[in-house]
This record gives structure tokens, C-alpha cells and sequence, in this order.
């Protein structure tokens, strides 16, 4: 069983939808949830994280973590063509140097 | 400020090759990191380094060697290039410190196919 399972997608939503993103998890340890964009061609550049539970919420993004389900999402409210992306999902311990990524989810936001 | 830089964009090798992927970063950072991105996949560490001097094994060491001399640069090694080594290279970096550590500061990559 992988630490981290994200599905690859592709998901494709019409401009404006609600987008919810997700990732599940096998090790209690982990602290620190993060969400990694990543455009075609490029660098994953840090969205949002999340120390422990609770959400975090930053203009259209929110953030989700329930440890109790090993589970977290991103929500994107109002989304744009803007937003067409892979979203990675990564985690790591309190301390710990390594952080352990999903496979990505692709997704495609229709004008 | 440059951010973390990387070099060459694209590199094509051939099977037994050897070469020098080339990473920089201007923010003085103490951690410094080597992915690799395969299709489907997620970033799977190679090596990382905490600091000049210091260098530690990844998930997926294996065919590569790090140098960390000094806090700007981390270049990774690849000797005896083969096909399984075709990917995404990503250099990145982060801050010093508990709550910085989490953040992680990537380079543009570096595509690498070896034929």
C-alpha cells in the first residue's frame, strides 16, 4: 500500500464549478499536509498547507484535513481556466526532512 | 532574486553516459533536494542535504551521487546512464527551521531521456 494514494484523474469541470481534490493516507504520523500546484512544464509551486486537522481557507481554496479518516481535500471555489493544473497532495512528520507526494491530479477547467 | 535554478532544460543521453545535472539557489537555504517525476507518478526523493558538507540518501538513490560544497549549489551525478533513469528532474529548496522545512521552493526541471 503506497503512504500517499491520489487519483491521477484527468477531472474536467466547466468554468465556475466547485472542484474538490483528494488525497488518502496509511502513516498517523504525518503533520504537515500540503498542496502543490504544478502548471505543464514546470515546478510544483506551494498552494496551501495544513499543520494537523482543521481547514485552512485562502480566497477560492480551501483546505481539509481529518486525520481521524487519513483523508484530505482542496476545494477550489469558482474555478478558471486559470486553475488547469496537476494539484499534488504531500506530507511529512513534525521534523522529518522528507516529504512524501501524491501521484498528482490533472485538472482541466473549461471556459 | 532567481529563485532555484536549474541546468540543462532538456539533456538526451545515450545508454552508459554520464553527466552533471546542475542546481542553484540564491535564498539561502539550508535544505536542499534532488526528484525525480515520472508520468502518473509522484516525486520520489533521491537525495537531499542539509546543509554544506552534508548529504543523505533518498527513496531512489540508486545510479546517482550528490556533492554539497557549498549552501548555493547541489549538483547530481549521474553515472552510467540507463533508460530507467528517463524522467523529470527537480531540484528544490527550503528555509531553515521547524515550521519552514515544509515549504519547498522547486526549480523549472530538468527533462532527461537516455536512449
Amino acid at each position: 500500500q503506497k503512504e500517499v494514494e491520489q487519483d491521477p484523474g484527468p477531472l474536467s469541470v466547466p468554468e465556475g464549478a466547485i472542484v474538490s481534490l483528494n488525497c488518502t493516507y496509511s502513516n498517523s504520523a504525518f503533520q504537515y499536509f500540503m498542496w502543490y500546484r504544478q502548471y505543464s512544464r514546470k515546478g510544483p509551486e506551494l498552494l496551501m498547507y495544513t499543520y494537523s486537522s482543521g481547514n485552512k481557507e485562502d480566497g477560492r481554496f480551501t483546505a481539509q484535513v481529518d486525520k481521524s479518516s487519513k483523508y484530505i481535500s482542496l476545494f477550489i471555489r469558482d474555478s478558471q481556466p486559470s486553475d488547469s493544473a496537476t494539484y499534488l497532495c504531500a506530507m511529512k512528520v513534525t521534523g522529518g526532512f522528507k516529504t512524501i507526494f501524491g501521484a498528482g491530479t490533472r485538472l482541466f477547467v473549461k471556459a | 532574486n532567481a529563485g532555484v535554478t536549474q541546468t540543462p532544460k532538456f539533456r538526451i543521453l545515450k545508454i552508459g553516459q554520464s553527466m552533471t545535472l546542475q542546481c542553484a539557489q540564491d535564498m539561502n537555504h539550508n535544505y536542499m533536494y534532488w526528484y525525480r517525476q515520472d508520468p502518473g507518478m509522484g516525486l520520489k526523493l533521491i537525495y537531499y542535504s542539509v546543509g554544506a558538507g552534508i548529504t543523505d540518501k533518498g527513496e531512489v538513490p540508486n545510479g546517482y551521487n550528490v556533492s554539497r560544497s557549498t549552501t548555493e549549489d547541489f549538483p547530481l551525478r549521474l553515472e552510467l546512464a540507463a533508460p530507467s533513469q528517463t524522467s523529470v528532474y527537480f531540484c528544490a529548496s527550503s528555509p531553515p527551521g521547524g515550521g519552514g522545512v515544509y515549504e519547498q521552493y522547486f526549480g523549472p526541471g530538468t527533462r532527461l531521456t537516455v536512449t
